[in-house]
């Protein structure tokens, strides 16, 4: 247990919908990022906040947004939902200052879109 | 922007050694990790590397050379448990803000398959 916590585990919906998952970062962490895991595409970072404001951004599609809310926990919004968008959505945390500040995983939300 | 390579998939037996190797380019390097994947489940860190040299952890080692792009994954002893999809990470230099961290990069992940 990484101390990272997502929901839902799974998620079912159809194309067009709008769906949020939700991560809780490890106790203490104040970075969280959003990676997409799809079978062809490996793990591809999305966006990263720190203390609420955001920090970096990968390969999000503009149908996507995120934000880190004043508790820490951060919301990944995923809008016109298409097929291609099922995939696995992890959410990470790391420490914020010192060491390898490596990051570590949540369990996922798997995401299908039928 | 980076570029990570390594093997797709490799086989090993158990008890054996297997080196997982992973080339790099990148801007700006500022530290390597690597992760276990099993199918399904959350990336788990195994070991990080920002000089050259060898780290070792128990049964895993990992070896960098910043000068060549270029690091491996060493496991030692292997156990059926080993099989997983193993990820080689580079975290770029980034813009250098007080308390935050940077992004990784992560290649595709080679599928060790670990034989009785």
């Amino acid at each position: 247990d990484s101390g990272v916590t997502q929901t839902p585990k799974h998620l079912i919906t159809a194309t067009g919908q709008r769906v949020t998952l939700r991560c809780s970062p490890r106790s203490g962490d104040l970075s969280v990022y959003w990676y997409q895991q799809s079978l062809d595409q490996g793990l591809q970072f999305l966006i990263q906040y720190y203390n609420g404001e955001e920090r970096a951004k990968g390969n999000i599609l503009e149908r996507f947004s995120a934000q880190q809310f004043p508790d820490l926990h951060s919301e990944l919004n995923l809008s016109s939902l298409e097929l291609g968008d099922s995939a696995l959505y992890f959410c990470a945390s790391s420490p914020h200052s010192g060491g390898a500040n490596e990051q570590f995983f949540g369990p996922g939300t798997r995401l299908t879109v039928l | 922007g980076q570029n990570i390579d390594q093997p797709t998939e490799m086989t090993a037996t158990e008890g054996a050694i297997v080196q997982i190797n992973c080339t790099y380019q990148t801007s700006g390097f500022n530290g390597l990790f690597w992760y276990q994947q099993h199918a399904g489940e959350a990336p788990t860190f195994l070991s990080y590397n920002v000089l050259d040299g060898l780290e070792e952890k128990g049964r895993f080692s990992s070896f960098l050379s910043r000068s060549k792009g270029y690091s491996y994954l060493l496991l030692k002893e292997l156990q059926m448990k080993d099989s997983a999809s193993y990820l080689c990470a580079v975290r770029d230099r980034g813009v250098i803000s007080s308390g935050s961290a940077r992004q990784l990069t992560f290649g595709s992940g080679t599928q060790l398959t670990v034989l009785p």
